[in-house]
């Protein structure tokens, strides 16, 4: 079946440090692939996606690139901010199932410090 | 606007004991999820909701777990009988449309604590 699997955390970097979180998916078909972010005290929420092979989703300075032939979606920072502390989700979903059930990664802990 | 609220956002429980989760999605959205994520496990997919039309229910682990939702509006997961392994995070989600790029809106979820 589908999988995801996420580099374990915490990644602990000072502020306007460059930010990776790796991202590999199994998958039989040709899913779509998430990251979703959860802030302290606050519910996930959609960062970024990215539909098809050589996709690029970007968002909050945010990156992602979606790579068929590694079969990876890591996720970039050029200059990470105290604020972007949070947990990061990496996810699929199966087009073939025709709606949002996602697979998830079991998260990614980031804490950015001044 | 409002987004996705659940209740209760705690809670501690006995084993054996039936307990009810409860989520209210964004108004207007017609699909409804819950998920759920166990200490140091990803979010597992447990059910899903489209309008009025049958569930997905092919995540749900066992026959102790059920959920409702009429229409679009308040769902309600139960667990019956509770187990020490339904301890975890219980999440809901709602859409304003079906598929597969359709943004989902999390809620806080529910932390579940069976003792």
């Amino acid at each position: 079946g589908n999988s995801v699997t996420q580099m374990e955390g915490p990644v602990t970097l000072s502020e306007e440090a460059f930010l990776t979180i790796n991202c590999t998916y199994t998958a039989t078909g040709y899913p779509s692939l998430f990251w979703y972010v959860q802030y302290p005290g606050e519910g996930l929420q959609l960062l970024l996606k990215a539909t098809k092979a050589d996709d690029k989703g970007s968002n909050k300075g945010f990156e992602a690139t979606y790579r068929k032939e590694t079969t990876s979606f890591h996720l970039e920072k050029g200059s990470v901010q105290v604020s972007d502390s949070a947990v990061y989700f990496c996810a699929l979903s199966d087009r073939d199932t025709g709606f949002q059930k996602l697979v998830f990664g079991t998260g990614t802990r980031l804490l950015v410090s001044p | 606007g409002a987004g996705v609220s659940q209740s209760p956002s705690n809670k501690v429980t006995e084993k054996g004991k039936d307990v009810e989760l409860r989520c209210d999605p964004i108004s207007g959205h017609t699909a409804l999820y819950w998920y759920r994520q166990r200490l140091g496990q990803g979010l597992e997919f447990l059910i899903y909701f489209q309008g009025n039309s049958a569930p997905d229910k092919s995540g749900l682990p066992s026959d102790r777990f059920s959920a409702e939702r009429t229409g679009e509006s308040v769902s309600t997961l139960t667990i019956q009988r509770t187990q020490q392994e339904d301890s975890a995070v219980y999440l809901c989600a709602s859409s304003p449309r079906t598929g597969y790029n359709s943004p989902l809106h999390f809620g806080n979820g529910t932390r579940l604590t069976v003792t």
